[in-house]
């Protein structure tokens, strides 16, 4: 098993290009999530998802969309790159209400 | 809102000393969940302890020990002899777990460690 994967590893964009972050798991996981890391703080939850179809806001949502049309996959997308998102981007997933598996992290700097 | 609160930002030590890394947390739900993470310099988030808020019974592994006492809303981390591979940023986090919203994890600031031969 590969657990949680997510590419690409590092990511230099230019402000107001758009991109997205990969992130697929292969637990069969229900539960998926995206959070945040800015230099020397701890992570924040941007984004989640129950199962399938199924998407909500995490504490940190604005500038950031996301989907969920497989079990497997669920990628975050970045419209309009600023400044402000320069962070690590982390991918988890729980089955049920459980431990979470991270993935290694997307570092992403905007110029 | 869930809130945790890592006071010490840094420390440093010199290897074989015993070390307690501090996590205070806040919470309304009477069921949850606390956690300690370990980042090296590598970036990875390593799982070190998950706890439920149903058993404060203290944990041990290894060189590793957890004190959870909810009268204090307290679960600090100690590593006993510290070692240089120690060093790393070690996080503390608290999680709801609903079948609704799964288990959203809320993180402390985290703490930088040193250990210094």
């Amino acid at each position: 098993n590969a657990g949680v994967t997510q590419t690409p590893k590092f990511r230099i964009l230019k402000i107001g290009q758009s991109m997205t972050l990969q992130c697929t798991q292969d637990m069969n996981h229900n539960y998926m999530y995206w959070y945040r890391q800015d230099p020397g703080m701890g992570l924040k939850l941007i984004y989640y998802s129950v199962g399938a179809g199924i998407t909500d806001k995490g504490e940190v949502p604005n500038g950031y969309n996301v989907s969920r049309s497989t079990t497997e996959d669920f990628p975050l997308r970045l419209e309009l790159a600023a400044p402000s998102q320069t962070s690590v981007y982390f991918c988890a997933s729980s089955y049920s209400a459980g431990l979470q598996y991270f993935g290694p992290g997307t570092r992403l700097t905007v110029l | 809102a869930q809130k945790v609160t890592q006071a010490q930002t840094e420390i440093s030590v010199v290897e074989k000393e015993d070390v307690t890394l501090d996590c205070v947390y806040e919470t309304r739900d009477t069921t949850y969940y606390l956690f300690w993470y370990k980042q090296p310099p590598s970036g990875e988030l390593v799982f070190l302890i998950r706890r439920n808020s149903f058993d404060e019974q203290n944990e041990i592994s290894g060189r590793y020990s957890w004190n959870f006492q909810k009268s204090t809303s307290s679960f600090n981390f100690t590593i006993t002899a510290s070692q240089v591979v120690d060093s790393a940023v070690y996080f503390c986090a608290l999680s709801e777990e609903r079948e609704t919203s799964g288990s959203r994890l809320t993180f402390g600031e985290g703490t930088q460690l040193t250990v210094n031969p």
